[in-house]
């Protein structure tokens, strides 16, 4: 059974930092793309970022380029993600997916004073 | 970037009808990388459909998606109370990847 588990979200303040981890389980992690998804409170889902298999290629939202960066670990089959300079718009619920296997239970990032 | 449109924005129906949602994109779909999620109040999203026609694991064969280019429909047949949610495509063919804006579906 694939299983995607988001950790690491939380309160931040504006202009702060943030890591995401995402532990995947029950498939071949080391084999697929996988994506970090959004969705701010009441809004539709946002693809943020994705990472090809061996980590050499990465693709980021133009409103986190620079700012946000997707990483992975194939022995520990984890993916991650390093957020810095958090602004009050990147309030949302993050997950971890791979489009044609499943998402995670998500993890809720606060940007806030 | 492809824009997805779905339609309608809301669809309304009774128990053991059927729904037909609608997802359109604004150019061709590669290798039709179509999936169609749903997603209930509070819960995250889960997958039901990829490759536009594929069914996610456990998901019942009440549900089935088809179309190819740049339309493609998720059929809900003999629906069921617990079917109301908010569902959204999903192109994953060329980066970025897209969503559609949604289909809120109510069962009566």
């Amino acid at each position: 059974e694939v299983q995607l588990v988001e950790s690491g979200g939380g309160l931040v303040q504006p202009g702060g930092s943030v890591r995401l981890s995402c532990a995947a389980s029950g498939f071949t992690f080391s084999s697929y793309w996988m994506s970090w998804v959004r969705q701010a409170p009441g809004k539709g889902l946002e693809w943020v970022a994705n990472i090809k298999q061996d980590g050499s290629q990465t693709n980021y939202v133009d409103s986190v380029k620079g700012r946000f960066t997707i990483s992975r670990d194939n022995a520990k089959n984890l993916l991650y993600l390093q957020m810095n300079s958090l602004r009050v718009e990147d309030t949302a619920m993050y997950f971890c997916a791979r489009p044609d296997l499943g998402w995670g239970q998500g993890i809720l990032v606060t940007v806030s004073s | 970037e492809i824009v997805l449109t779905q339609s309608p924005g809301t669809l309304s129906l009774s128990p053991g009808e059927r729904a037909t949602l609608s997802c359109r994109a604004s150019q061709r779909v590669r290798n039709n990388y179509l999936a169609w999620h749903q997603q209930k109040p509070g819960q995250a999203p889960r997958l039901l459909m990829y490759g536009a026609s594929s069914r996610a694991t456990g998901i019942p064969d009440r549900f089935s998606g088809s179309g190819s280019g740049t339309d493609f429909t998720l059929t809900i047949s003999r629906l069921e109370p617990e079917d109301s949610a908010v569902y959204f495509c999903q192109q994953y063919g060329y980066a970025p990847d897209t969503f559609g804006q949604g289909t809120k579906l109510e069962i009566k």
